[in-house]
């Protein structure tokens, strides 16, 4: 079963706009991280964002964590026909190791 | 190696068939998992290794599945009387601790069950 629920499950832009992406999860957590997947390949890490934080950067990427909610969003600013891909985020919970993923966003940027 | 090297890269089996998957980890990597990912979804964990000793096979779906990290470097994740549902990309992780950084992800086994 997974924790996570991705929305939306398919997103499709032009080149240069920004893409949001949104995850909810159930439980209390110690970091959530997003993943970028490309068809056929693994899993590539982005970003960690710890359960006391709320927002983090890394190059076009920013991360936003609301724990009272339970959700966080990933924006890619100036987006790129590159960044088309599937993204998860997931979710490591308290006193675990295991990385509960959510079901994923489909981001098709087009040139 | 550089990163998480998981061979075979596709596997097709006949149903009932046993067959054996391999992940070589970033050399020095402590922890490893093994992840089921079926099509669409996003990946399920299997089981976790801390060097050479299964800490957890909870996520193992049914006793046909069976993982072993011998010397705490390479890992095989074995299936024995494939079915199938096993059909799914098999996705090999592995870190320096168990946490804080995220984790490097192998290509993965794409397993085909005829």
């Amino acid at each position: 079963s997974q924790q996570g629920e991705e929305d939306p499950q398919a997103l499709s832009i032009q080149e240069g706009e920004n893409a949001t992406m949104n995850c909810s999860y159930k439980t209390s957590i110690n970091n959530l991280q997003w993943y970028r997947q490309n068809s056929g390949r693994g899993l590539v890490h982005l970003i960690l964002i710890r359960s006391n934080e709320r927002e983090k950067h890394s190059g076009r990427l920013r991360v936003t964590l609301d724990t009272s909610k339970k959700s966080s969003s990933l924006l890619i600013t100036a987006s790129r026909a590159a960044d088309t891909a599937s993204y998860f985020c997931a979710t490591e919970m308290d006193s675990s190791y295991k990385l509960i993923f959510g079901s994923g966003t489909r981001l098709l940027v087009r040139p | 190696g550089a990163g998480v090297s998981q061979s075979p890269r596709y596997k097709v089996a006949k149903r009932g068939q046993d067959v054996a998957l391999r992940c070589d980890p970033i050399s020095g990597h402590v922890s490893l998992f093994w992840y089921q990912q079926a099509l669409g979804q996003g990946p399920e964990f299997l089981t976790y290794f801390q060097n050479e000793a299964q800490l957890d096979k909870s996520g193992l779906p049914s006793d046909r599945f069976f993982a072993e990290r011998p010397e705490g470097s390479v890992s095989t994740l074995k299936i024995q009387r494939t079915q199938q549902e096993d059909s799914a990309v098999y996705l090999c992780a592995s870190s320096l601790e168990h946490y804080y950084g995220g984790y490097t992800f192998g290509s993965g086994t794409r397993l085909t069950v005829v």
